[in-house]
């Protein structure tokens, strides 16, 4: 049982544009929904999260979308840098346990 | 470095043979939890503790692994008699958890890498 999916393994897109990754969830008990960046050999790191009382959080670059009826989430990420190509988690998780279900993460390329 | 700290960073066993991996969480983090990474996947979820007790455990932690967190400071993972299916990396996390700020994030160790020959 998937509770959370990114559908799309792979993105590549130019520098200066932008990247968005998406990421779609079945638990309707989660209620708060992170975004983490992975480097080879490197545990993940925070990105960006958002509330579920919230539909948009943005931080410089990083912006995240929340669809609750949908139960679908985004990031966007312009200008997309050579940096930012990373593997990128969708991690939906609940305030009381504070457990992330992470997604089978997309792996975003960003050409000079 | 006040991080997650975890070791050994890599490690090299014969299957049937018994390792043990531990974790260092941030000195003030009330909440450890261990995630279990294979290639291609996302991190899943395993264990976690809230101080020294081990409030949640996945169905993906069989018998033959076992967690602890004796003082609610440091954490250790065992996995007995080891198979070639536990081939993985294994992550710790920390977080404070006291209802103020709230992110909900964790904040993650550089993993310890499990091979199984």
């Amino acid at each position: 049982d998937q509770q959370v999916k990114q559908n799309s393994p792979s993105l590549s897109v130019q520098e200066g544009r932008i990247s968005i990754l998406n990421c779609d969830y079945t638990n309707s008990m989660f209620d708060y929904f992170l975004w983490y960046k992975k480097y080879p050999a490197e545990g993940p790191t925070f990105l960006i999260s958002i509330s579920s009382i919230k539909d948009k959080n943005e931080d410089g670059r990083f912006t995240v979308f929340l669809n609750k009826s949908a139960k679908h989430l985004s990031l966007h990420i312009v200008p997309s840098q050579p940096g930012d190509s990373a593997v990128y988690f969708c991690a939906p998780g609940s305030s009381n346990t504070g457990k992330l279900i992470f997604g089978q993460g997309t792996t975003l390329q960003v050409k000079p | 470095d006040t991080g997650v700290s975890q070791d050994p960073r890599h490690k090299i066993t014969k299957r049937g043979q018994n390792v043990t991996f531990r974790c260092d969480p941030i000195s003030e983090h009330n909440r450890l939890y261990w995630y279990r990474q294979t290639l291609g996947q996302g991190p899943e979820f395993l264990t976690y503790f809230q101080n020294e007790a081990q409030l949640e455990k996945s169905r993906l932690l069989s018998d033959r692994f076992s967690a602890e967190r004796p003082k609610g400071s440091f954490s250790t993972l065992e996995i007995q008699r080891t198979e070639q299916g536990d081939s993985a990396m294994y992550l710790c996390a920390s977080s404070l958890m006291n209802g103020q700020g709230y992110t909900g994030e964790l904040f993650f160790g550089e993993g310890s890498r499990l091979t199984v020959l």
